[in-house]
Formats: C-alpha cells, structure tokens, sequence
C-alpha cells in the first residue's frame, strides 16, 4: 500500500497567516492527490484534487501543489473558518489511502 | 444538487451484521463511483471500497474483504453496505462519496454488548 506521511500533526497560526501542511508519499503518484478539510462532527469536504485543481466552490486562498512524491496544501490569509482537520488522499493506485490529518487551529 | 442522505445511528452486538444505506439525489446514480470510507474514533480515513451503481461492479481494500459488501439498487437510487461478524474495532463513522466530491453525513456504527 502506498503510504501518505503527513506533517505537521498539528499546526496554530493566526488570522491572516498564510499556513502550509506538507504529504508525501511513500512512491510516485503522479498528482493522483486530494485534500479534503474537516469540520468537528462533520464529513470531509473536498478542497483540491489532482494536486492542484481547485473543487467548485472553494475559496481561491486554499491551493495545492507537488509532483512526484511531495505535495503541499497552503491557505493564504487565514480566516476563523479554516480552523478545522485537513487530510491529504492519494488515488494513484488502490487501495486509496489517506494521511494521518493535520488539526489546524487559531493562535 | 447532488445529496447522499446516509441511514442513522447503528448500535449493534458483536458478531452481528449491519446494512447502512446511502440515497442519492441530484446526479445520474448510475453514471458515478460510489466510495464508502471508515474512520474510527480520533483516527484518520480509510478506504473501504467502491461500487459503479450502473453494472454492479466493485472494488474493495483487501483489509475489508470478508467484512464489507457493497450494493447498489438502481430503482431507488441507493447504495448500501454491509458489515459482517461485527467487533469492537468496527465502532466508527462510515461514510458514502460519491467521486470523493461530495459526501454523506455519515452513519455512527457502535459495536457493543
């Protein structure tokens, strides 16, 4: 199985701070990666996908980047409701695994 | 717009089994993957498997061979899954995605005596 390292674990900033939460994968995945932020108590939302397509809907501050095996998530000016847990995906090859998650909150 | 309406709460005994169905609305059913993932208290996400409602065809995780199965009824536009000879370790919220784009609420599995 292909496994996800995600890193930080957990991560305080500010608002307005631009924060960037880092996977790698343990072999190439040619930018078959999402990110997903949760909320407390509620299903994960897709925010990115193929490494750096933006879903509908999503505000333009959160972006993905990466090749290969590194791939990074970064939210520019962070705002109160970016607090949340956010979780990198890859669908490369089966099975689709996930990282360990990043639990984000506010400075 | 696309809606996935998951089954409620399950508190089941060990070594039973358990259906949790997931309605699907505001898409062509038969035309998309439906995923269902797990995540245990306080852990992260596991995928379960998925099923192409349009032929039936699956895929699972080899981890969950033998402990989930996947169906799908085209007339009512449901998916379901199945768990079997339940433990304690299958205490956890599943959920259903349709594309990994849109997600159920999730369904509370407690497996307890």
């Amino acid at each position: 199985d292909i496994q996800m390292t995600q890193s930080p674990a957990s991560l305080s900033a500010s608002l307005g701070e631009t924060v960037t939460i880092e996977c790698r994968a343990s072999e190439d995945i040619y930018n078959g990666l999402a990110w997903y932020q949760q909320k407390p108590g509620k299903s994960p939302q897709l925010l990115i996908y193929n490494a750096n397509s933006l879903h509908t809907g999503v505000p333009s501050r959160f972006s993905g980047s990466g090749s290969g095996t590194q791939y990074s998530l970064k939210i520019n000016s962070l705002q109160s409701e970016d607090v949340a847990s956010y979780f990198c995906q890859q669908y490369y090859d089966y099975p689709y695994t996930f990282g360990a998650g990043t639990k984000l909150e506010l400075k | 717009q696309v809606q996935l309406q998951q089954s409620g709460t399950e508190l089941v005994k060990p070594a039973s089994s358990v259906k949790i169905s997931c309605k699907a609305s505001g898409y062509t059913f038969t035309s998309n993957y439906m995923h269902w993932i797990r995540q245990q208290p306080g852990n992260g996400l596991e995928w379960i498997g998925w099923i192409y409602p349009g032929n039936g065809n699956t895929k699972y995780n080899q981890k969950f061979d033998g402990k989930a199965t996947l169906t799908a009824d085209k007339s009512s536009s449901t998916a379901y899954m199945q768990l079997s000879s339940l433990t304690s370790e299958d205490s956890a919220v599943y959920f259903c995605a349709v594309g990994f784009a849109y997600w159920g609420q999730g369904t509370l599995v407690t497996v307890s005596s």
